[in-house]
């Protein structure tokens, strides 16, 4: 596609649900992270993919949060069991990756998760 | 470690007046990246500019200029002539070339007044 998208654009949901946020990059871009945005703060990093594989997955806060990115394009960011603060804006980017030297970032318009 | 430092938490100008945002990054790489985003209330990420650790020459592009100084290991971003549009939080971030994560500041809020 033209951009980064992301869908659910919000999202309200009950402490202890299951959500998924899917990510659909840029048409090419072997590169996609997960960042977290909090209200007032910058955006944090949860993972980077490098085609179909985590190539790092240490900004994951714990284990309810798990992401998959199975043919390589479009990804899901998974959390089991929200809780309220989880609650933030989750963002998704993609870039044509690093080797190539073109490593900015295009950001899709986020998914806005509200946990109850 | 990496790390961006964005001090400015908020500022706000009048039209037409000149603003400079700083950023301040450590990181240990000698190869490395530095970015500025603005982020509009329409919410998404809009990037700006990108430099690399090893071209230190300034730029400038229309209104738009960056300082980067590593004897500082500051990034600096100025806004001639402000405009009411250009109301935004803006980001600066650092990439270093180990691991690939990109670290943000966590921003400063500009408010240019009409």
């Amino acid at each position: 596609g033209a951009g980064v998208s992301q869908t659910p654009s919000n999202k309200v949901t009950e402490k202890g649900k299951y959500v998924e946020l899917r990510c659909d990059p840029i048409s090419g871009h072997t590169a996609l992270y997960w960042y977290r945005q909090s209200l007032g703060q910058g955006p944090e990093f949860l993972i980077y993919f490098q085609g179909t594989g985590a190539a790092d997955d240490s900004g994951l806060p714990n284990d309810r949060f798990f992401a998959v990115r199975p043919e390589g394009s479009v990804s899901t960011l998974k959390i089991q069991r929200t809780e309220r603060g989880d609650s933030a804006v989750y963002l998704c980017a993609s870039s044509l990756g690093w080797r190539s030297g073109a490593n900015v970032l295009t950001f899709g318009a986020g998914s806005r998760l509200t946990v109850l | 470690a990496q790390k961006v430092t964005q001090a400015q938490t908020e500022i706000s100008v009048v039209e037409k007046e000149d603003v400079t945002l700083d950023c301040v990054y450590e990181t240990r790489d000698t190869t490395y990246y530095l970015f500025w985003y603005k982020q509009p209330p329409s919410g998404e990420l809009v990037f700006l500019i990108r430099r690399n650790s090893f071209d230190e020459q300034n730029e400038i592009s229309g209104r738009y200029s960056w300082n980067f100084q590593k004897s500082t290991s500051s990034f600096n971003f100025t806004i001639t002539a402000s405009q009411v549009v250009d109301s935004a939080v803006y980001f600066c971030a650092l990439a270093a070339n180990t691991g690939n994560q990109f670290y943000f500041g966590t921003g400063t809020s500009l408010t240019v007044i009409p």
